[in-house]
């Protein structure tokens, strides 16, 4: 039973690489999410996507991309990344009656 | 919008006592639903219990127990018997539905320390 699955598990990048965050569940969800943590903070949600086809932004959607590919799939990709994106991302997917399930998060650096 | 608030940063208790987490919160929809997550340092997000914005009962799960006071706007955690395992970071969620589905938004957490 996979649950959430994310992919890479630690990245580091340079400043104004380019990445991409890959999320896929395996319970036929149709509401999945990308959050980021900084150290000792909450989780803020970036976008989410309510279902296949549809994504809107959360709190903080600036310097993201995301792609909800099909029912499975969400991804998150930077475009130029910053220092400031220096942080763990979680995935995260959730049914109509369910809590949200999470994937086990991707730490990523940007130097 | 929908905003999750917890005002304690970091909470100490002595093992075996029981301890309460206070979440408030603040939305405009009439249907919600509010969700408690551990996170230890390993980092994963653990479910903890969830309550509906019209269910009638304040939700149990073993040792957890979610005191709901609907007109208060609060939804605070209360763990009781408290073990060392217990120390972890705990957030408050709350779904809740605007015109384009359903987001899940988190509060900034509370540090729980379990004290020997």
């Amino acid at each position: 039973n996979a649950g959430v699955t994310q992919t890479p598990k630690f990245q580091v990048l340079k400043t104004g690489q380019s990445m991409t965050l890959q999320c896929a569940q395996d319970m036929n969800h149709n509401s999945m999410y990308w959050y980021r943590q900084d150290p000792g903070m909450g989780l803020r949600l970036i976008y989410y996507s309510a279902s296949e086809g549809t994504t809107d932004k959360g709190e903080v959607p600036n310097g993201y991309n995301v792609s909800r590919l099909n029912k499975r799939e969400f991804s998150l990709r930077l475009e130029s990344a910053a220092p400031s994106q220096t942080s763990v991302y979680f995935c995260a997917s959730r049914g109509p009656n369910t809590e949200a399930f999470f994937g086990q998060g991707t730490r990523l650096t940007v130097v | 919008a929908q905003k999750i608030t917890q005002t304690q940063p970091g909470m100490f208790v002595q093992e075996k006592e029981a301890v309460t987490l206070d979440c408030t919160y603040d939305t405009s929809d009439p249907s919600y639903g509010l969700f408690w997550y551990k996170q230890p340092s390993s980092g994963e997000m653990i479910f903890l219990i969830y309550q509906g914005s019209y269910d009638q009962q304040n939700a149990t799960e073993g040792r957890y127990s979610l005191n709901f006071q609907k007109a208060r706007k609060s939804a605070n955690l209360v763990i009781s018997a408290s073990q060392l395992g217990d120390s972890a970071m705990y957030f408050c969620a709350m779904r809740g539905r605007n015109n384009a589905g359903n987001m899940l938004t988190f509060g900034g957490g509370t540090r729980l320390m379990v004290k020997p």
